[in-house]
């Protein structure tokens, strides 16, 4: 079956750019993780969604973050304003009981 | 500040040996924790999982074992093979699974 895909899976942008990252969770999956993982780095959890309800953002590091997932399956990661600070990979995972599962990510650079 | 801890960030073992990858955490209340490995370019794939409950869960070549009271967990993988090479991430997360915490992984390298 489908596992969890994530579009574009590289991206370059402009320091000041936007950028909105898409997941494609497995079909039927309530749960949907964001993570960013930096260079050398574990994935650090961002933010968390139970259908289409963010339950809970507390790992979103600033307000030019921005998640949501409006029919409670595909979800966009949105960040605004890009930094350089802001390039790592970007891993979206599903679960529907304890376990996720990974997406490929989406590597972002700002240059 | 690291709630799982991954010490050793690299590991090389001999084919057909034992390989021990271990993870520290620190939150007692972590509850269910979770072994992942990852291929370059690819995202972290489940390998294996226990629960606070068990002390030992096994599946294959692979066993995880977890001491609560040391609030260690170590991977067991028996025999190694050369297709095991990659990055393996623990990950810990409490009763409510909204979050996950994970180590900054360990390279293992098996030598043929």
């Amino acid at each position: 079956g489908a596992g969890v895909s994530q579009s574009p899976r590289y991206k370059v942008a402009k320091r000041g750019q936007d950028v909105a990252l898409r997941c494609d969770p497995i079909s039927g999956h309530v749960s949907l993780f964001w993570y960013q993982q930096a260079l050398g780095q574990g994935p650090e959890f961002l933010t968390y969604f139970q259908n289409e309800a963010q339950l809970d953002k507390s790992g979103l590091p600033s307000d030019r973050f921005f998640a949501e997932r409006p029919e409670g399956s595909v979800s966009t990661l949105k960040i605004q304003r890009t930094q350089q600070e802001d390039s790592a990979v970007y891993l979206c995972a599903s679960s529907q009981q304890e376990t996720q599962y990974f997406g490929p990510g989406t590597r972002l650079l700002v240059l | 500040d690291q709630q799982v801890k991954q010490n050793s960030p690299s590991l090389s073992v001999q084919e057909g040996r034992i390989s021990i990858l271990n993870c520290d955490y620190t939150n007692s209340m972590f509850d269910y924790f979770l072994w992942y490995k990852k291929y370059p370019a690819e995202g972290p794939t489940f390998l294996i999982s226990i629960s606070s409950i068990k002390d030992k869960n096994e599946d294959g070549r692979f066993t995880v074992f977890l001491n609560k009271s040391a609030k260690h967990l170590s991977l067991h993988i028996v025999p190694s093979q050369p297709g095991d090479s990659a990055v393996y991430f623990c990950a810990a997360s409490d009763l409510t699974g909204n979050q996950f915490y994970f180590g900054t992984g360990t390279s293992l390298t098996v030598i043929p």
